[in-house]
């Protein structure tokens, strides 16, 4: 089993629809959630961490839910700008240092 | 904010050749760096862990005599792919982790990655 499992996707979405993007975790000790994007043959860049009283910045609201090991991500009112690859990202703990767990990726696709 | 820079962003050498990419912490120290390998419509896999000054950590599957990491300093990481064959395109990133962590994402900044084809 994957550590990190997304839908790959991909969602194709008209111009201000709301779409939302599921992630589960297997390891149940994991400590910090994110959300990357990342764009076509670019690095993964930050969108937002995921707490588990649910954290909303603009468009884009992350929930947690600890008890189910599941993350989920929705975004309002989709822009042309916000078709990228959304990566699902954990960080577990692990002795004297971390490292960033990525899921595959869910492919969303904005049209007009 | 933090910004690594990574180099070269885009390499083609033959196969047998080697590859050493760059990977600099512009404006922090980077106590440790991560290189990840992402193949098309993967995630990012973690190849190796390093910390400055100490030998790398590789994760299970990676082999260490193929792929060398370097972390000489606080500021400069390198990876060189030893002996690249066609199998070893792909996109690799390095990640640095800042000593201060007190920012959103514990500190992790990713340098632009390198693309590699063997050929």
């Amino acid at each position: 089993r994957k550590e990190v499992e997304q839908d790959p996707g991909p969602f194709n979405v008209p111009e201000g629809a709301t779409v939302a993007f599921n992630c589960t975790y297997s390891n149940s000790a994991s400590q910090s959630f994110f959300w990357y994007r990342q764009d076509c043959r670019k690095e993964p860049k930050l969108l937002m961490s995921v707490y588990s009283s649910g954290n909303e910045d603009g468009r884009f609201t992350a929930q947690l839910n600890r008890a189910s090991q599941y993350i989920s991500l929705l975004i309002r009112d989709s822009k042309l700008s916000d078709s990228a690859t959304y990566l699902c990202v954990v960080l577990p703990l692990l002795g004297g240092y971390n490292k960033l767990i990525f899921g595959a990726g869910t492919r969303l696709a904005v049209h007009p | 904010g933090a910004v690594v820079s990574q180099h070269p962003s885009r390499v083609i050498c033959k196969s047998g050749t080697s590859v050493k990419i760059e990977c600099r912490s512009l404006d922090f120290q980077a106590t440790t760096m991560f290189w990840y390998r992402q193949f098309p419509k993967q995630s990012l896999m973690l190849m190796a862990t390093s910390n400055e000054g100490s030998k790398a950590t590789y994760e299970q599957g990676v082999e260490k005599d193929k792929f060398l990491i370097n972390h000489a300093s606080l500021t400069l990481s390198t990876l060189t792919v030893t002996s690249a064959h066609p199998e070893d395109s792909s996109f690799y990133i390095c990640s640095a982790r800042d000593r201060q962590t007190g920012t959103s994402n514990y500190g992790y900044t990713f340098g632009s990655g390198t693309r590699l084809t063997v050929v």
